[in-house]
């Protein structure tokens, strides 16, 4: 059984660097084709795809948040960390991280889901 | 970039046939993915690959997809099914996922 759960600050202050860290079970993201994605969704608005890396590095962002995110693996073999610098308050938003395979396309399961707040 | 359009709302009675639509230039050459989204919880991946269901999802959700729009389709409409259905593809000119808009079901 596949679980994800992100973890990190609620509350940033403007400018600030965000770090998110999503930590999974249930697969091995050194497996061929596993992949993980970062997606937002703002109060009472759409989903925004962020990121997304794969087993053998390979990595995506979103072209208008390039520049301000890095997605790596994390120091953990089950963890992948998102940092998103010059947060500000529209960045404020749920934030998931989810699994897919490369080919596949869609995003199969989710985290819950943590809140950020950006706010001085 | 790529974009989605969804419509904001959509609403049926129960027992009825809810059809939400994804609209995107020559979508039909796509592969499309749609996710159920009930408030306060994650997306949960209902249809992919056009219309394929993950498992534990119900026969009643489907999906199609031809010229430049897609479709969920949802039938024998529950009380249940009330939630937001977010269309996704992957852009293939970009080389990433894309999210439409969203849709509302409402059960009335």
């Amino acid at each position: 059984q596949i679980t994800l759960k992100e973890s990190g600050p609620t509350l940033v202050r403007p400018t600030q660097t965000l770090t998110l860290t999503c930590t999974f079970s249930g697969f091995s993201l050194s497996t061929g084709g596993v992949g993980m994605g970062w997606v937002r969704q703002p109060p009472g608005k759409a989903l925004e795809w962020l990121a997304l890396i794969y087993w053998d590095d390979d990595k995506r962002y979103s072209p208008s948040l390039m520049g301000r995110l890095t997605i790596t693996k994390g120091t953990s073999k089950n963890q992948v960390v998102l940092r998103m610098t010059n947060m500000d308050p529209v960045d404020t938003a749920t934030y998931y991280c989810a699994h897919t395979r490369r080919g596949f396309g869609a995003f199969d399961i989710w985290g819950q889901g943590t809140m950020v707040t950006v706010s001085s | 970039s790529y974009v989605l359009t969804q419509p904001p709302s959509v609403s049926v009675a129960p027992g009825q046939t809810a059809r939400i639509t994804c609209g995107g230039n020559n979508i039909g050459s796509k592969i499309v993915h749609w996710y159920q989204q009930k408030p306060g919880q994650a997306p949960v991946l209902v249809v992919s690959d056009d219309d394929d269901r993950p498992s534990g999802i119900p026969e009643r959700f489907s999906g199609s997809d031809s010229g430049n729009t897609a479709t969920l389709t949802i039938s024998r409409v529950e009380g249940g099914d009330e939630a937001d259905y977010h269309c996704q593809v992957w852009d293939s000119s970009s080389d990433h996922p894309v999210f439409g808009g969203g849709t509302k079901l409402t059960v009335l």
